[in-house]
């Protein structure tokens, strides 16, 4: 069974910094996709960012980017100049791309951006 | 912008009880799923839906869950007798296909007292 582990349970930064938020997963499967959502205040998650497995290039949004290692199942996400609405909840996922769309989530990280 | 939207937004029932639990996906997704996060803990798969029917259930979601979509817009989660341990937010998400990118809703609380 697939297994998605974030290990900050929380942290906080000041704005304008970079933060790099954890996450290692665990699957027997080679083909599959990763994702990063966020969770605001207001509850609605969003996707952040998502990489395919397949590919070994780092996905990159605009401030937000990964370092995705295969070999070691790590993924990680780096907010650059960080802002105050960057503040949320933050779930690492992830998805076989074999017939099986259910998504499997971390615990979470809350993320909070000081003034 | 198309948004998913779940009703109602907060939900108190005594135990027992059954509960429906509405959402409203993006019209031209095809893909419709319900998850539900206790509070303080991680976001869990509940049921996956699609070409009216269910393509993946999870182990929570035993026979006292069903889903349907009875009209081709609303996508229900209806329980059944409800328990103390099914207080939760509920997010109900839609996507156009099977690669992840899920649109979720606000998702609707629900407590069990």
């Amino acid at each position: 069974a697939q297994t998605v582990t974030q290990s900050q349970p929380e942290m906080s930064v000041q704005e304008a910094e970079t933060v790099t938020l954890s996450c290692t997963y665990d699957t027997s499967e080679s083909n599959y996709y990763l994702f990063w959502y966020k969770q605001p205040p207001s509850r609605q998650m969003i996707l952040v960012i998502r990489q395919e497995a397949y590919k070994q290039q780092n996905a990159t949004e605009n401030r937000f980017s990964v370092n995705f290692q295969k070999a070691a199942k790590s993924f990680s996400l780096k907010i650059s100049d960080s802002q105050l609405g960057d503040t949320a909840m933050y779930f690492c996922a992830f998805m076989s791309r074999n017939r099986d769309d259910k998504i499997i989530f971390g615990k979470g990280t809350r993320l909070h951006i000081l003034p | 912008e198309p948004e998913v939207t779940q009703t109602p937004s907060h939900q108190v029932t005594q135990m027992g009880q059954e509960v429906i639990l509405r959402c409203v996906p993006i019209s031209n997704h095809l893909y419709f799923y319900w998850y539900r996060q206790i509070l303080g803990q991680k976001v869990e798969f509940l049921v996956s839906f699609y070409n009216n029917e269910i393509s993946e259930k999870s182990e929570i979601f035993d026979d006292q869950f069903s889903v349907e979509r009875p009209d081709g817009s609303n996508f229900t989660l209806k329980i059944r007798s409800t328990k103390l341990e099914d207080s939760a937010m509920y997010f109900c998400a839609s996507s156009t296909d099977s690669t992840g990118e899920l649109f979720f809703g606000e998702g609707s609380r629900l407590t069990v007292l």
